[in-house]
């Protein structure tokens, strides 16, 4: 497609429930990165993928999160036991360069989980 | 200290007018800085990338970078009500030998009035 898709766009979930958000890219795009942005607050960073590889979980708020990216396409960040807590916007970005540091990120439109 | 720091707002400026967003960071390592647009509801929206010192021009927008200064502008001539939205600074924080992942300020709420 010609921007990154986030599925799905709305989430509520009640808590201790599993939840599973998925993102794809851009096509093509070898780098690809998880947010997460409270209401009012600019996005925090949560993981990095290059290609299958995450090469950056430092973000993750706890072992709940999980995040893959098994064929370096399509990534899906999994939260378990989801607590009221993770209500925020879940937004996925990708760039396209394998090292580049001046590389531009272009986000989804996010996933907004509500936890009950 | 926060490591990118913006002026939440709201700014409120005349249609026409010029609107002046500023950006400070902490991280003199910094490469790559980024201004995105949000509106309510929405995802950012890239609409500026800047990476040396001095300034970047684009349409109506300008980026104006100080490296020394550690300091990151972004201003939007002829302002138009369809400016309004919070815009929200980026700043490329790297760690050596892995990721490029943005660090993002809180984002500046700008008002177009008519």
């Amino acid at each position: 497609g010609a921007g990154v898709s986030q599925s799905p766009r709305y989430k509520v979930a009640k808590r201790g429930q599993d939840v599973a958000l998925r993102c794809d890219p851009i096509s093509g795009h070898v780098s690809l990165f998880w947010y997460q942005q409270a209401l009012g607050q600019g996005p925090e960073f949560l993981t990095y993928f290059q290609n299958e590889a995450q090469l950056d979980k430092s973000g993750l708020p706890s072992d709940r999160f999980f995040a893959e990216r098994p064929e370096g396409s399509v990534s899906t960040l999994k939260i378990q036991r989801t607590q009221q807590e993770d209500s925020a916007v879940y937004l996925c970005a990708s760039s396209g360069s394998r090292t580049s540091a001046l590389d531009e990120q272009f986000f989804g439109p996010g996933t907004r989980l509500t936890v009950l | 200290q926060k490591e990118v720091e913006q002026n939440s707002g709201p700014l409120s400026v005349p249609e026409g007018a010029i609107a002046s967003l500023n950006c400070t960071y902490s991280d003199r390592v910094s490469q790559s800085f980024f201004w995105y647009r949000q509106y309510s509801g929405k995802s950012p929206e890239l609409i500026m990338s800047i990476y040396s010192n001095g300034d970047k021009e684009d349409g109506r927008f300008t980026a104006q970078l100080n490296k020394a200064s550690q300091y990151v502008s972004l201003l939007i001539r002829d302002s138009q009500p369809s400016d309004s939205a919070t815009y929200l600074c980026a700043v490329n924080t790297l760690n050596t030998g892995t990721a490029s992942k943005l660090t993002f300020g809180t984002g500046t709420r700008l008002q177009v009035t008519l």
